[in-house]
């Protein structure tokens, strides 16, 4: 079995420092993790994704995560915040090649100005 | 590509009406799933194909709801009756493969009185 905890429900940054969106996963098998944006009455907008390649993975709108095995983390990071960036943010897991994706419970990004 | 398309964008419905959704998925995904989001239980995943076959329907909430996909470029799902503890978002995603992430459309806002 598979799952995600996003360790925080509510983060809030004021514009131009960094984010972190931190998220920890658990699976029996090699995961393929996700990270997905919901802005307000909008659906879900692929981020960026790992499937095995490079640890450090570079996603749209500046954002970039990084799998540490050792840790079952896929934290969630952009050097310097927009206003723009003020959404909820979904971790995803998935055993490879198999459609069972378990969703985090979101976190929410306020983004102060 | 216009992604994956989902109608009506709103729906307002009188409590034991029936309610039929509707999802395009984009051309070539040979995968497809509903979801479910509300507050208080975030997204879940209800029902998803592979090739137009149900795979997985363990999610599905209660008899009332039903999903089918006749062929590949749509798919329905039709609660009936609908109650009012069925007002959420209903997203429809697609995807040609998990390593891929899924394309979600823009959902339905489904409010039962």
């Amino acid at each position: 079995a598979q799952s995600v905890t996003q360790l925080d429900s509510h983060v809030s940054v004021s514009e131009g420092t960094p984010v972190l969106l931190r998220c920890n996963y658990s699976s029996s098998y090699s995961p393929s993790l996700f990270w997905y944006v919901q802005h307000p009455n909008k659906g879900l907008q692929l981020l960026l994704k790992y499937t095995s390649a490079a640890t450090l993975v570079k996603g749209i709108n500046g954002f970039e995560a990084e799998f540490k095995k050792s840790e079952t983390s896929f934290h969630l990071t952009k050097p310097s915040a927009h206003m723009s960036d003020a959404a909820e943010y979904f971790c995803v897991v998935s055993k490879r090649n198999n459609n069972d994706m378990r969703f985090g419970a979101g976190t929410r990004l306020t983004v102060k100005p | 590509d216009a992604g994956v398309i989902q109608s009506p964008r709103h729906e307002v419905t009188e409590m034991g009406q029936e309610v039929t959704l509707r999802c395009k998925p984009i051309s070539g995904h040979n995968s497809l799933f509903w979801y479910r989001q509300t507050m208080m239980r975030g997204l879940e995943l209800l029902i998803y194909f592979n090739n137009n076959v149900p795979i997985d329907d363990s999610g599905m909430p209660e008899d009332r709801f039903s999903a089918k996909m006749p062929n590949a470029s749509f798919s329905t799902l039709k609660i009936q009756p609908s109650e009012p503890r069925d007002s959420a978002v209903y997203f429809c995603a697609s995807t040609p493969g998990t390593v891929r992430g899924y394309t979600f459309g823009s959902g339905t806002r489904l409010t039962v009185v």
